[in-house]
């Protein structure tokens, strides 16, 4: 069993790019949800998505969005980048949308110049 | 808003104490909380999951309660060593509400 990979670990952007992240579910996990993380901060929730629709959203602008994929795979997507998007990205994967455990994966780290 | 407070940020051990983190939370009518595990840069490694009509949860050095009315979860930790350094966090899944963690040292 695979648990949650996530891709790339690392890059960097200037400000105004686009950035798209991907992560893989764990085997059998039907949702997803995507977390930022900066420095000595808690994760902050950005989206979860259940079967292919987007299932709640945090306190992120629409310039963050995502998707996901028929085997449940996702990508976050990140449009105008600023400098105050560098962070340690984030996704979980869970069973189902009412299964409360979260697995994550090791993160992509996106540095903003 | 579903608010989670971890106290203290910061805490420092001798190895070989037994040690308590807490966890809190403003809104009781919680489902699942969970404890997790971060290493510098790294993901989050689940430790336990407790579930609303469960009060507390057992791996191995760690024993993880929950207290609903009075909005609080512990994570003990037996023995503590070393390689138990680390961030630990606690978070309301049902939310997606995260504490901010206590970073963890056990000096040798």
């Amino acid at each position: 069993e695979t648990g949650v990979t996530q891709s790339p670990t690392h890059l960097i952007k200037t400000r105004g790019q686009q950035v798209t992240l991907r992560c893989s579910s764990q085997s059998g996990h039907n949702t997803v949800s995507w977390y930022q993380q900066a420095l000595g901060q808690g994760p902050q929730f950005i989206f979860q998505y259940y079967r292919e629709e987007e299932n709640g959203r945090g306190n992120f602008p629409p310039r963050f969005s995502g998707l996901q994929f028929p085997n449940y795979s996702s990508e976050l997507n990140v449009n105008a980048l600023e400098l105050d998007d560098s962070a340690l990205y984030l996704c979980a994967s869970s069973l189902d949308r009412n299964t409360g455990e979260l697995f994550f994966g090791e993160g992509s780290r996106l540095t903003v110049l | 808003k579903q608010e989670v407070t971890q106290i203290p940020a910061a805490l420092s051990v001798p190895e070989g104490e037994n040690l308590v983190l807490n966890c809190s939370f403003t809104d009781s009518a919680i489902y699942n909380l969970q404890w997790f595990r971060q290493d510098p840069g790294k993901g989050l490694t689940s430790l336990l999951l407790i579930q609303s009509s469960q009060r507390e949860q057992t791996s191995g050095r760690l024993n993880a309660s929950l207290d609903k009315s009075s909005g609080r979860s512990t994570l003990y930790i037996a023995a503590s060593q070393p390689g138990d350094s680390a961030t630990y966090l606690c978070a309301v899944t049902d939310d997606m509400r995260f504490g901010a963690g206590t970073r963890l040292t056990v000096k040798p």
